[in-house]
């Protein structure tokens, strides 16, 4: 069973650009999360999808970063006209349908580290 | 949700245990603790989590004071390849994980 998968691993765009980064939760998984890690800081959250549902995008940025997770195909982080203070390391998480309680471990991928210049 | 409460770093003699505290006195009856790592910037990793009960497993034992306000992660023989930030969460649910503890083992 193969974890989570996101690509691409590293990613460079020039201010201005748009910046695509992508999430296959664990097979069976119904729930991805996407968080960004700034240089020698914690992990912060971002965003919280079902399939084809937006649950908490409390920790988004109000403009130039949507999410997606579409009924087929991966997660989809999109970043507009990105800056340099986005550069950062972005992981997805997913998992399966949380239980009564709140019982919802994550598993992560890789991450992706994009780098503006 | 509830807040953890980590100190920011912890040292560890390869082959000691490792006994990682964290402090989350307004959990909630409901809410469980999770633990998570992360190695040199790598994903993070879940490690255990628990409600009430003390949880052991292949990587690590997890107590839980009787009135929840706090935990400790115990790895039993830590080795160099457990240093790393651990991460002590309530309710993950996409949630803030904070700065963690980073621990350091040492030959």
């Amino acid at each position: 069973n193969a974890g989570v998968m996101q690509n691409p691993r590293h990613l460079v765009r020039r201010r201005g650009q748009e910046a695509r980064l992508r999430c296959s939760p664990m097979k069976g998984h119904s729930h991805v999360y996407w968080y960004r890690q700034l240089p020698e800081e914690g992990l912060k959250f971002m965003v919280y999808l079902q399939k084809e549902n937006i649950i908490d995008e409390s920790g988004m940025p109000k403009e130039r970063f949507s999410a997606e997770f579409p009924k087929e195909g991966p997660s989809i982080l999109r970043i507009q006209q990105v800056v340099r203070g986005d550069s950062a390391a972005y992981f997805c998480a997913s998992s399966p349908l949380p239980s009564a309680g709140g019982l919802d471990t994550q598993y992560f991928g890789p991450g992706t580290r994009l780098t503006v210049l | 949700d509830a807040k953890t409460t980590q100190p920011p770093s912890m040292d560890c003699a390869e082959g000691r245990a490792a006994n990682l505290p964290c402090n989350h006195s307004t959990i909630s009856g409901n809410e469980y603790v999770y633990w998570y790592r992360q190695i040199h910037s790598q994903g993070p990793q879940y490690i255990i989590h628990g409600l009430k009960n003390n949880e052991t497993n292949e990587m690590a034992s997890l107590i839980i004071t009787e009135d929840r306000k706090s935990s400790t992660l115990i790895l039993p023989h830590a080795t160099l390849r457990d240093t790393a930030v651990y991460y002590c969460i309530v309710r993950v649910a996409g949630r803030l994980f904070g700065t963690g503890t980073s621990l350091t083992v040492i030959p």
